[in-house]
């Protein structure tokens, strides 16, 4: 079935540092790609999404691009920011949505 | 802003019991979800539902259940609490594409209810 990996956590990282986050997926089709992040105490919200391959989306500094050809979807942030610590997932949605593990990350002062 | 709201934040329970977990969203979608989140396991699947009394099985529905009486509410029930079912729910809703099928529309997500049975 279908299926998302992405790189185990825990990433500490301090401010301004760059950011990767690794994703790849298994599908049948041609899913739609998302990251979730989830700030402590909240739900997931909506990070970025792509829809179709090389499409790249981006919000609050954080990008994807949607690459077909290695099934990836890695999440990058050039500078990184205390407000950025959270659990980042990653998912697809085709025929239903499947999520990654989560990945936690922490970035220090 | 869409909002998802779930009845409790936290919740202690002992075991046997019976839990209800309430799910409201007011942004009139078709779809609605209950996921559970383990460390390391991500979210996974209970139950969903794409209409008003429909309701399909996710990845894990065993031991749970699922009531939608009204299209803004999805309730999600342990008939008889267990240990194992100490977690994170999620609850979640989207709308629903034009050809009647989930799509590719985001789901936006309550705050979660983190459940400790006993």
């Amino acid at each position: 079935g279908d299926s998302v990996t992405q790189m185990e956590g825990p990433v500490t990282l301090s401010e301004e540092a760059f950011l990767t986050i690794n994703c790849t997926y298994t599908a049948t089709g041609y899913p739609s790609l998302f990251w979730y992040v989830q700030y402590p105490g909240e739900g997931l919200q909506l990070l970025l999404k792509a829809t179709k391959a090389d499409d790249k989306g981006s919000n609050k500094g954080f990008e994807a691009t949607y690459r077909k050809e290695t099934t990836s979807f890695h999440l990058e942030k050039g500078s990184v920011q205390v407000s950025d610590s959270a659990v980042y997932f990653c998912a697809l949605i085709l025929d239903d949505m499947r999520f990654g593990a989560g990945t936690r990350l922490t970035v220090k002062p | 802003d869409v909002k998802v709201t779930q009845s409790s934040r936290y919740l202690v329970k002992r075991t046997g019991e019976k839990v209800f977990l309430e799910c409201v969203q007011d942004m009139d979608h078709e779809n609605m979800f209950w996921y559970r989140q383990d460390p390391g396991l991500g979210l996974r699947l209970i139950y969903f539902s794409y209409d008003v009394k429909m309701k399909e099985k996710g990845d894990i529905p065993e031991g749970y259940s699922v009531s939608r009486e009204k299209k803004e509410r999805f309730s999600l029930i342990l008939e008889s609490a267990s240990t194992n079912q100490t977690s994170m729910y999620l609850c979640a809703s989207s709308p629903m594409m034009l050809a009647g099928v989930l799509g590719y529309n985001e789901q936006f997500f309550g705050p979660g209810t983190r459940l400790t049975v006993l």
